[in-house]
């Protein structure tokens, strides 16, 4: 199996424009979770879906930030417009809901975001 | 209080320490934990679930204390591939799915 995959692996902004993240989960996994991650805050959950439907966006910082699942082997994470302080790793993560292995997260490699 | 909370760290041992790291977690309904593994600049890892009755696998050792919300996790003979930061997680009870991550805890083994 590949794996979670995200793209792009780096990302290099101005402030102000838009930036989109992509992010496709493992195959048959039933969970996608977005995460930001930064040396000062650590390991943060934004948002994340169930069957492509949002479940819970109460980490997302502000209107800003945006996050779609139009199918199950796509989503996207979208900031609009993008800031300096946005500037972190983001992780995709999925996992299943039933069967051998429940509950584990299975990370991408992560995009780091630099906005200037 | 912190959902969950580790000693940051970091822990700078030798090669070959025995190192042990604790956790505790506030919300005493939780039912799934597990050690996480972070190499500098990559993800985070599964690196063992830890079960009730505790577990192993080779050098690596997970405790759960139920009672006192408290899980450990010991490193017997560690080795310099074994340096990174280790993430203590928790299941949310109130979010089927959701899995809460620790700060970490930094660990160094120098020669």
């Amino acid at each position: 199996d590949a794996g979670v995959i995200q793209s792009p692996r780096h990302e290099v902004t101005e402030m102000g424009q838009e930036v989109t993240l992509r992010c496709k989960p493992i195959s048959g996994h039933d969970y996608l979770f977005w995460y930001r991650q930064t040396m000062m805050r650590g390991l943060e959950l934004l948002i994340y879906f169930n069957n492509n439907v949002p479940i819970d966006d109460s980490g997302m910082p502000e209107d800003r930030f945006s996050a779609k699942m139009p199918n199950a082997s796509f989503s996207t994470l979208k900031i609009q417009p993008s800031e300096p302080r946005d500037s972190a790793v983001y992780f995709c993560a999925s996992s299943l809901a039933h069967g051998v292995g429940v509950g584990t997260q299975y990370f991408g490699p992560g995009t780091r975001l630099t906005v200037l | 209080r912190k959902e969950v909370e580790q000693d940051p760290g970091p822990f700078n041992v030798p090669e070959g320490a025995t190192v042990a790291f604790n956790c505790t977690y506030s919300n005493s309904a939780s039912q799934s934990f597990f050690w996480y593994r972070q190499d500098c600049r990559k993800e985070p890892k599964l690196l063992m679930s830890v079960y009730s009755s505790g577990n192993e696998d080779g050098r690596f050792t997970a405790q759960l204390n139920r009672a006192s919300q408290y899980i450990s996790l010991l490193i017997r003979d560690s080795k310099l591939s074994d340096s990174a930061t280790y993430l203590c997680v928790v299941n949310n009870p109130s979010n089927t799915g959701k899995l809460i991550f620790g700060q970490g805890t930094t660990l160094q083994v120098k020669p």
